[in-house]
């Protein structure tokens, strides 16, 4: 189908490590959201794009994590010398209008060691 | 104080019981207001949004309560597959903000 998706569903990083996780909008899609959910947690915002722009970060707990969507369309988290706090799933999803947001990707989980 | 708070539960309830939720948010501007449902290890998926004037989808009905600021959702005749956590997700434009969740086991 032509949900949202996210790659690599899994991921075990060691501290320290840099990663990078993707993200594929629904073709089309204007809005795209990144969430952090921990374990037991409801998701956490972390950023929003508007096509290419990058319009609240408010949501990105360090400047160890940094996000970009330059052609407005896939997108990629970066987090840069991960901590074991980093250990989460990230959730993306995307939506065709800026209010809301449509489907969730499956996520990314991730644990750092 | 978190914006947008919940019972966490666990709630167990036999099948065919009726159950509810309450959620409560602290920011009186918010516009949209939805109920997600997760299954574990899986994505959040809308389950319904919730409207001023309450709305029933099927077996389940939202209320809003815009003046004491919360959310309910009332599930009727309970089935297994009901089981999963009930996420609150209130809005204000692009910013969607999450409840913890309420877990609800659906027992035979």
């Amino acid at each position: 189908g032509a949900g949202v998706s996210q790659s690599p569903r899994y991921k075990v990083a060691k501290r320290g490590q840099d990663v990078a996780l993707r993200c594929d909008p629904i073709s089309g899609h204007v809005s795209l959201f990144w969430y952090q959910q921990a374990l037991g947690q409801g998701p956490e915002f972390l950023t929003y794009f508007q096509n290419e722009a990058q319009l609240d970060k408010s949501g990105l707990p360090s400047d160890r994590f940094f996000a970009e969507r330059p052609e407005g369309s896939v997108s990629t988290l970066k987090i840069q010398r991960t901590q074991q706090e980093d250990s989460a799933v990230y959730l993306c999803a995307s939506s065709l209008s800026t209010d809301r947001h449509g489907p969730f990707g499956p996520g990314t989980r991730l644990t750092v060691l | 104080r978190k914006e947008v708070e919940q019972d966490p539960g666990p709630f167990n309830v036999p099948e065919g019981a009726t159950v509810a939720f309450n959620c409560t948010y602290s920011n009186s501007a918010s516009q949209s207001f939805f109920w997600y449902r997760q299954d574990c290890r899986k994505e959040p998926k809308l389950l319904m949004s919730v409207y001023s004037s309450g709305n029933e989808d099927g077996r389940f009905t939202a209320q809003l309560n815009r003046a004491s600021q919360y959310i309910s959702l009332l599930i009727r005749d309970s089935k297994l597959s009901d089981s999963a956590t009930y996420l609150c997700v209130v809005g204000l434009h692009n910013d969607m903000r999450f409840g913890a969740g309420t877990r609800l086991t659906v027992k035979p």
